[in-house]
């Protein structure tokens, strides 16, 4: 009962270091995503993937690059980290064949740039 | 343009009374749906309730409920005999079909206090 995996759960980095956050899920869902949660702001859509093969931007892409490497995974990477990128960010991934169906979530990676 | 608004910040409620949590939305899609997401501190966004938009009927999962009122754009989530452990954020979010799936945007939420 895996559902969304992320990995890593915390980590710190210094300003300029990349980083790849790693995202799978085992419940044959076609749309992935990425959000950030900052405080007071909820979470904001980063990037999103409804299908195997297309990637696209959501609402704060800027700083940010993904890669849908297959159907179960999804992976953020940040190519500079900047101090503004400390957040929480969530993975999810969601059926989408109706618009019923809820999307599921990852427990977070806590990432705090120095 | 804001989509998805949560105005309360802040709720307190009593153990046992009733609570109302306010979410208004913008969309002119005449197809989309509305969720409420529950987040507890220890971080992890839970599912609570869905309300397509050609729903007739207000939707209802245990305890909770959605007051989806479609002229108003309004789609208050409603939770009955309130629980110390209904103490958490609440997230509105709304599901839009774009580019061949269906794009998700949240509320910035409203933090709910239940007192013993």
């Amino acid at each position: 009962n895996a559902g969304v995996t992320q990995t890593p759960k915390f980590q710190v980095l210094k300003t300029g270091q990349s980083m790849t956050l790693q995202c799978a899920q085992d419940m044959n869902h076609n749309s992935m995503y990425w959000y950030r949660q900052d405080p007071g702001m909820g979470l904001r859509l980063i990037y999103y993937s409804a299908s195997e093969g297309t990637t696209d931007k959501g609402e704060v892409p800027n700083g940010y690059n993904v890669s849908r490497l297959n159907k179960r995974e999804f992976s953020l990477r940040l190519e500079s980290a900047a101090p503004s990128q400390t957040s929480v960010y969530f993975c999810a991934s969601c059926r989408d064949r109706t618009s019923n169906q809820p999307q599921h979530f990852g427990d977070g990676t806590r990432l705090s740039i120095l | 343009a804001q989509k998805i608004t949560q105005t309360q910040p802040g709720m307190f409620v009593q153990e046992k009374e009733a609570v109302t949590l306010d979410c208004t939305y913008d969309t002119s899609d005449q197809s989309y749906g509305l969720f409420w997401y529950k987040q507890p501190s220890s971080g992890e966004m839970i599912f609570l309730i869905y309300q397509g938009s050609y729903d007739e009927q207000n939707a209802t999962e245990g305890r909770y409920s959605l007051n989806f009122q479609k002229a108003r754009k309004s789609a208050n989530l409603v939770i009955s005999a309130s629980q110390l452990g209904d103490s958490a954020m609440y997230f509105c979010a709304m599901r839009e079909p774009r580019d061949g799936g269906f794009k998700t945007i949240f509320g910035a939420g409203t933090r709910l206090f239940v007192k013993a």
